[in-house]
């Protein structure tokens, strides 16, 4: 599975917009980018999974270059229960491997 | 829907102990996985089962560690004997399929110390 860069952490103020970037340089045509965040010890949260188009649940939307080698998780409107460390995933088969992930820091 | 159940929360033995930690998957989930997450390695894969079979074992440090799936709903992974350097959360997840469009769901882990 290609490797994933993340910045190790990041803040945002409650209630603003929270865009968590993930590069993917060497991605391949048939894997999928999933987040997944993880609280305090809590056991990891499914988010979002993608392919090539943009996608949108109730918890956030990916958006996903053209190229592919870059995509964006953005969390509409943050909030306090939002901190956490987010992991950006490229899979391309039934394993997850996780990287450092990112810390997000939602500030009141 | 109960999600994936794993117990104990926490366990703290001694080292040279027995320890056998248990999870019950999402009910219809045909996958199931064992992670260990440390702060030196982070979340780490160990091993997975589909339908009850293990498929990838490659992430299971050493032989004192064996992981059962009898049935369909229930596993376990036991460390015989336990080392310090065991301890660690260790999370169970389960998926539907064991493809990459499967996703995983992870239940609340067992917090690990071993003395």
């Amino acid at each position: 599975d290609a490797k994933t860069t993340q910045p190790p952490s990041m803040d945002c103020a409650e209630g603003r917009a929270a865009n968590l970037p993930c590069n993917h340089s060497t991605i391949s045509g048939n894997e999928y980018v999933y987040w997944y965040r993880q609280i305090h010890s809590q056991g990891p949260q499914y988010i979002i999974h993608g392919l090539k188009n943009n996608e949108t649940n109730e918890m956030a939307s990916l958006i996903i270059t053209e190229d592919r080698k870059s995509s964006t998780l953005i969390l509409p409107h943050a909030t306090l229960r939002d901190t956490a460390v987010y992991y950006c995933i490229v899979r391309g088969s039934e394993k997850l491997v996780f990287g450092k992930g990112m810390k997000l820091t939602v500030n009141p | 829907d109960a999600g994936v159940i794993q117990s104990p929360r926490h366990e703290v033995t001694e080292m040279g102990q027995e320890v056998t930690l248990r999870c019950k998957p999402i009910s219809g989930h045909n996958s199931l996985f064992w992670y260990r997450q440390t702060m030196m390695r982070g979340l780490e894969l160990l091993i997975y089962f589909n339908n009850n079979v293990p498929i990838d074992d490659s992430g299971m440090p050493e032989d004192r560690f064996s992981a059962k799936m009898p049935n369909a709903s229930f596993s376990t992974l036991k460390i015989q004997p336990s080392e310090p350097r065991d301890s660690a959360v260790y999370f169970c997840a389960s998926s539907l399929g064991g493809g990459p469009t499967d996703t995983q769901y992870f239940g609340p882990g067992t917090r690990l110390t071993v003395l």
